[in-house]
């Protein structure tokens, strides 16, 4: 399979903790992709990342790609409750033109 | 504009069984896709399209057809349903796959699945 492969599954925190979650994948991408998905809801996009690029910010979050070890990272800073979901790296490989999501990891703010 | 629009949200099928997911968009976009979600996983590409008569398949494309005859809409058809089809369908779309940063997926509300 060419579904990238997240890490952890769930992640449970206090809020205003940082959470990290972690993403690897097989083959040469064009970009990955973070998305968000609130329980029973559609998955809402949250960053893109080209493989010519290491690093990208959007507000709290803070998406970092490493192409020679296949593997991308998504933190958040400073939890928020509303944070509350499950998050899904997607890749597009390269030569695709389909895009290819890992298995998520639910993310868990206590208050 | 409305975005991503499907229907129905909520199905249940006997085996054996045919329906149509319907999915719209009124964003003019070319690139339209099917996914569906299981339970604790991610999603899976059924079928895409990148653009009015052409769709390809994904990663799980049996028991599904597609069409795509219009830019804005891309049904799902279900020739015979199995209790293996139980499950959420999304629909996506985006402008393109080719031009950046046009690839941002938008995606629908999802149809729940349920076949007995």
């Amino acid at each position: 399979s060419q579904q990238g492969e997240e890490d952890p599954q769930a992640l449970s925190i206090q809020e205003g903790e940082n959470a990290t979650m972690n993403c690897s994948y097989k083959t040469s991408i064009n970009n990955l992709q973070w998305y968000r998905q609130n329980s029973g809801r559609g998955l809402v996009h949250l960053i893109l990342i080209r493989s010519n690029e290491r690093e990208k910010h959007s507000g709290r979050l803070r998406v970092t790609l490493d192409t020679s070890k296949k593997s991308s990272s998504l933190l958040i800073t400073a939890s928020r409750a509303a944070d509350t979901a499950s998050y899904f790296c997607a890749t597009v490989f390269q030569g695709a033109q389909k895009l290819v999501f890992g298995q998520g990891t639910r993310l868990t703010i206590n208050p | 504009n409305a975005g991503v629009t499907q229907t129905p949200k909520f199905q249940v099928l006997k085996t054996g069984q045919s329906m149509t997911l319907q999915c719209a968009q009124d964003m003019n976009h070319e690139y339209m896709s099917w996914y569906r979600q299981d339970p604790g996983m991610g999603l899976r590409l059924i079928h895409y399209s990148v653009g009015a008569g052409i769709t390809d398949q994904g990663e799980v494309p049996n028991g599904y057809n597609v069409s795509r005859s219009t830019t804005e809409d891309f049904p799902l058809r279900l020739l015979s349903a199995a209790p293996s089809q139980t499950s959420v369908y999304f629909c996506a779309s985006s402008y393109s796959f080719e031009t950046s940063p046009q690839e941002t997926q938008y995606f629908g509300p999802g149809t729940r699945l349920l076949v007995l």
